[in-house]
C-alpha cells in the first residue's frame, strides 16, 4: 500500500512569514494526525481528525496554527505568522481508527530564520 | 495531563551487548505502543501491547507490559548496528482519550 505522503520535505522561511504543509494519508484511514517534533524530543500532537471532524486540537497554538481536512481525505496545516520556535519537523500520520498503530509520513522540516 | 516517562535518555552499547529502555506512567494505561525512529527518518510502528503482563517478541526484540499496566519495557538482545535509532513509547493521554502521547525517547548508539 502507498504510505502517507507529505510535501514539501523542506521549507525555510523568515519569521512572520506564513507556510503551509500538505498531507495525503493512507487510503481508507479515517484518522489523521499532525505532530510537531522538535530536535531531540518526541512527537507532540498538534491536531487529530476523525474523517473531516476535529477530535483533539488542545495543543494547537490556535492564534497562529490552523489545519483542515476537507472531504475527510488530505489535510493542510498552516502557520501564520511563523516564529523562530516553530522550527521543527512536522509529521503527518494516519491510522484506521484512534488507538490503532500510526503510519507516519516522511515529515516536513521547517526552519524559521 | 498524563505523561509517559522514558529512561534512559541515551544509551551507548557495544555491538552484541543487550539494551533495555523503560517507559513509566503514574496512571493505568489502556494500551502502549512502541516506535523506532532511525536518524533522519520518521517513527515506525513496532508493537502494541494491550493486556496486563503481556509479553511479545519480534526476533531479538522483547516487549513487556507491566501487570499494573503502568509500565512497559523494550529489550533488545545482542544489539546490531541496524538497531541504531531512537525508541519511543506512546500511550493514550488518559481514560477514553484519543490523544496519543509520546515519551521523549531513548536514543540508542551501537559501537561496532
Amino acid at each position: 500500500e502507498a504510505g502517507v505522503a507529505q510535501s514539501p520535505r523542506y521549507k525555510i522561511i523568515e519569521k512572520r512569514q506564513s507556510v503551509a504543509f500538505w498531507c495525503n494519508p493512507i487510503s481508507g484511514h479515517a484518522t489523521l494526525y499532525w505532530y510537531q517534533q522538535i530536535l531531540g524530543q518526541g512527537p507532540k500532537l498538534l491536531i487529530q481528525f476523525q474523517n473531516n471532524g476535529v477530535v483533539d486540537d488542545s495543543q494547537l497554538p490556535k492564534d497562529r496554527f490552523s489545519a483542515e481536512r476537507l472531504k475527510g481525505v488530505d489535510s493542510t496545516l498552516k502557520i501564520q505568522p511563523a516564529k523562530l520556535e516553530d522550527s521543527a519537523v512536522y509529521l503527518c500520520a494516519s491510522s484506521w481508527a484512534h488507538n490503532s498503530p500510526l503510519h507516519f509520513g516522511n515529515g516536513t522540516r521547517l526552519t524559521v530564520t | 495531563g498524563q505523561q509517559v516517562m522514558q529512561i534512559p535518555q541515551y544509551q551507548h552499547v557495544q555491538e552484541g551487548e543487550d539494551f533495555t529502555t523503560y517507559c513509566n506512567s503514574s496512571t493505568t494505561l489502556s494500551n502502549i505502543q512502541w516506535y523506532k525512529q532511525r536518524p533522519g527518518g520518521h517513527p515506525v510502528f513496532l508493537i502494541q501491547l494491550v493486556k496486563s503482563g503481556e509479553v511479545k517478541k519480534q526476533k531479538r526484540l522483547t516487549f513487556q507490559f507491566g501487570e499494573a499496566k503502568k509500565n512497559s519495557s523494550l529489550h533488545i538482545t545482542a544489539t546490531q548496528t541496524t538497531d541504531v535509532g531512537t525508541y519511543f513509547c506512546a500511550a493514550p493521554q488518559g481514560a477514553g482519550s484519543y490523544q496519543l502521547t509520546f515519551g521523549k525517547g531513548t536514543k540508542l548508539s551501537v559501537i561496532p
